[in-house]
């Protein structure tokens, strides 16, 4: 997607490991959303970060999962103690307040032993 | 909850075939609707979108329309090629809810020369 890069691409781990997957966006969009796109559950909202606002977490799906968003810019979504049913692709999107028109980043694919 | 519900696929068609992908969605108050395709090895990218009711939205080809009525916004394109050949997400977003996005599951498109 232009204008978000993620990183890694690809990530395999170990059950139980922690795993940090980074998004990273060209300025300006201060609306940052993290989506899982998994063969189960198809696509489904993680967080969203939007300024200074308090992220909106509601989609998180435990309490293993946490994000971070710093300076308004780069944002890193953490997963502890990995589970298989946490293997999917992890999707960043960007946008702008008022504007309903997202950008998504190119994932990064976790894959968990 | 907002829930969004597409045609199951995949669906397979010859070159310059008729293609419609339906969408249905449930939810509060006015959503704005989307369509999203992923091209093979690439990111999500938007297609098309319609903010209120009526609204027709287009682009490439495709268009689709939002019918409040009948809660759908289906996808239609006259005459597809195989460079059409995808996955199509539907998806819906609330300005009030920070445009986070509910999918519907996928469509696998195929078009064969």
């Amino acid at each position: 997607g232009a204008g978000v890069s993620q990183s890694p691409s690809n990530k395999v781990t170990e059950k139980g490991k922690d795993v940090e997957l980074r998004c990273d966006p060209i300025s300006g969009h201060t609306a940052l959303y993290w989506y899982r796109q998994s063969l189960g559950q198809g696509l489904e909202f993680l967080i969203y970060f939007q300024g200074n606002s308090a992220p909106d977490k509601s989609g998180l799906p435990s309490d293993r999962f946490s994000a971070e968003r710093t300076g308004g810019s780069v944002s890193t979504l953490t997963i502890q103690r990995t589970q298989q049913e946490d293997s999917a692709v992890y999707l960043c999107a960007v946008g702008r307040a008022a504007y309903n028109e997202q950008f998504f980043g190119p994932g990064t694919r976790l894959t968990v032993l | 909850g907002d829930s969004v519900t597409q045609m199951e696929g995949p669906v397979t068609l010859s070159e310059e075939a008729f293609l419609t992908i339906n969408c249905t969605y449930t939810a509060t108050g006015y959503p704005s609707l989307f369509w999203y395709v992923q091209y093979p090895g690439e990111g999500l990218q938007l297609l098309l979108k319609a903010t209120k009711a009526d609204d027709k939205g287009s682009n490439k080809g495709f268009e689709a329309t939002y019918r409040k009525e009948t809660t759908s916004f289906h996808l239609e394109k006259g005459s597809v090629q195989v460079s059409d050949s995808a996955v199509y997400f539907c998806a819906l977003g609330h300005r009030g809810s920070n445009y986070k996005l509910t999918f519907g599951k996928g469509t696998l498109l195929t078009v064969n020369p």
